[in-house]
């Protein structure tokens, strides 16, 4: 299986930052690379797909870059309801794997 | 808009077989392309793709849990089942259902563009 490696694993800011999570596979994937943001007791919600382009509706704050092995999504400023964790998933290969996530707090 | 709900038992016994049930709204399962995952978070650890099946009744399985998982669905329910044979207290974990749209079938890569809150499964006895 390809390992998804994500950093930090958990990160403090404040409202307005510019802040980046990092994921890394373990092997080439192109593209296949997925963003999602979870809160607590909530249905995840997916932000990026093709580590790059921007769900519908998903504000222009969040940002997804890489290719083959390293991804970083950036959330540009930083606003109250973006304090959650972050998880990156890859589908290059028929058995997704996730990263372990990076939780955001205040 | 659409919505997933993930029902069945909160506590299973050792070697129970787990049923869960996806119930969607919003969304058809005979719709061309769409797909329903099932996905699971133990305490403490990463996200675990499961299962996945499609409207054409396409299914894949998780190599390592392959033997233990059985994906089914009932279009006329709008619902995706998911059974799990010989439980153990490891699988104890936040269950979760999320639908791929056609979108993800048809231009790659795959994703899950709406998820259910997810079940707390407990396996103890």
């Amino acid at each position: 299986d390809i390992q998804m490696t994500q950093s930090p694993s958990s990160l403090s800011a404040s409202v307005g930052d510019r802040v980046t999570i990092t994921c890394r596979a373990s092997q080439g994937i192109d593209t296949y690379l997925n963003w999602y943001q979870h809160k607590p007791g909530k249905a995840p919600k997916l932000l990026i797909f093709a580590a790059s382009s921007l769900q519908s509706g998903v504000p222009s704050r969040f940002i997804g870059s890489g290719s083959g092995t390293d991804f970083t999504l950036t959330i540009s400023s930083l606003q109250p309801e973006d304090f959650a964790s972050y998880f990156c998933q890859q589908s290059y290969t028929n058995t997704f794997t996730f990263g372990q996530g990076t939780k955001l707090e205040l | 808009q659409i919505t997933l709900k993930e029902s069945g038992p909160t506590l299973v016994k050792p070697t129970q077989t787990l049923t869960l049930t996806c119930t969607l709204s919003g969304l058809s399962l005979t719709t061309s392309g769409v797909g329903v995952v099932w996905i699971r978070q133990s305490p403490g650890k990463a996200l675990e793709w499961l299962a996945l099946i499609y409207w054409n009744d396409n299914k894949r399985y998780n190599p390592s849990l392959k033997s233990r998982l059985t994906i089914t669905k009932d279009a006329s329910r709008n619902q995706v089942v998911l059974t799990m044979t010989n439980m153990d207290p490891v699988d104890t974990a936040t269950y979760y259902c999320a639908q791929s749209s056609p979108g993800s079938y048809y231009e790659p890569p795959w994703r899950a563009d709406y998820w259910g809150q997810g079940t707390l499964v407990t396996v103890s006895s």
